[in-house]
C-alpha cells in the first residue's frame, strides 16, 4: 500500500457532465501529481501541486482543472466530459517536487 | 517536447531468464531516472530507481544500467519470476516533472 488514497475507485457518467476525483496524499508530502492513463496514450502528466500551489502543468485540457486544499489533499475536475476522457485517473504524493513518486490505485472513469 | 521512448512494447521471457527493457530520453536536463511496475488494476509502484552521477544499481534481481553519454538507462530482470510479469515503465524527472516511458508489458512463462 502506497499510502495514496483516491475515491472513487470506478465512476461511470454520461458525455457533458461533470465529476471530481479526490485524492489524498501519503501523510508529510507536500507535493500531489495527476496522471491520466489510456491504452494508446500511456501515462499522462496533467499538473503538480506543491503545498497549495500550482507547480507545473503537462497535458491538461481547459475543461479539466485541480486544486489541492490547506489539508494537502487534492481534487480533479472534469468537465464537458467526452468519450475520449475515459481512462484511468492517477494521483501520485511526493514529499518534495524532485523526490520519488508514490502513486495511488486510480479512479477508472467511463463516459458514456 | 520532453521525451521518454521505451522498448520493447512486449516481452516474453522463459522463467529463470533475464529480462532486459531499454530507455532513451533527449532532455539533459533530467536527473533522476525511475522505474515502476504496474499489476492490472493497480497503480505504478516505484521498483528501484538511479541518478545520472551513478552508472549502475542493483537492487536484489533488478538491475539499472545507466549511460550518461548516450543519454540511455535499461532495467536488468534476472532470474525471471512468473510474478514478475507485469507492465514496467521507465521515466525521467526534472524539475518536477515526471515523464513516463510508454510501458512494456512483460510476461515470464513457467
Amino acid at each position: 500500500d502506497s499510502g495514496v488514497t483516491q475515491t472513487p475507485k470506478h465512476l461511470i457518467t454520461a458525455t457533458g457532465q461533470r465529476v471530481t476525483l479526490r485524492c489524498s496524499p501519503r501523510s508529510g508530502d507536500l507535493s500531489v501529481y495527476w496522471y491520466q492513463q489510456s491504452l494508446d496514450q500511456g501515462l499522462q502528466f496533467l499538473i503538480q501541486y506543491y503545498n497549495g500551489e500550482e507547480r507545473a502543468k503537462g497535458n491538461i485540457l481547459e475543461r479539466f482543472s485541480a486544486q489541492q486544499f490547506p489539508d494537502l489533499h487534492s481534487e480533479l475536475n472534469l468537465s464537458s466530459l467526452e468519450l475520449g476522457d475515459s481512462a484511468l485517473y492517477f494521483c501520485a504524493s511526493s514529499p518534495q517536487p524532485n523526490s520519488p513518486l508514490h502513486f495511488g490505485n486510480g479512479t477508472r472513469l467511463t463516459v458514456t | 517536447q520532453q521525451q521518454v521512448k521505451q522498448s520493447p512494447q512486449s516481452l516474453i521471457v522463459q522463467k529463470g531468464g533475464i529480462s532486459i527493457i531499454n530507455c532513451a530520453y533527449e532532455n539533459t536536463a533530467f536527473d533522476y531516472f525511475p522505474w515502476y511496475q504496474q499489476f492490472p488494476g493497480k497503480g505504478p509502484a516505484l521498483l528501484i530507481a538511479i541518478r545520472p552521477d551513478v552508472s549502475e544499481k542493483k537492487e536484489g534481481r533488478f538491475t539499472i544500467s545507466f549511460n550518461k553519454s548516450a543519454k540511455q538507462f535499461s532495467l536488468h530482470i534476472m532470474d525471471s519470476q512468473p510474478g514478475d510479469s507485469a507492465t514496467y515503465f521507465c521515466a525521467a524527472l526534472g524539475q518536477g516533472n515526471l515523464i513516463f516511458g510508454k510501458g512494456t508489458k512483460l510476461s515470464v512463462k513457467p
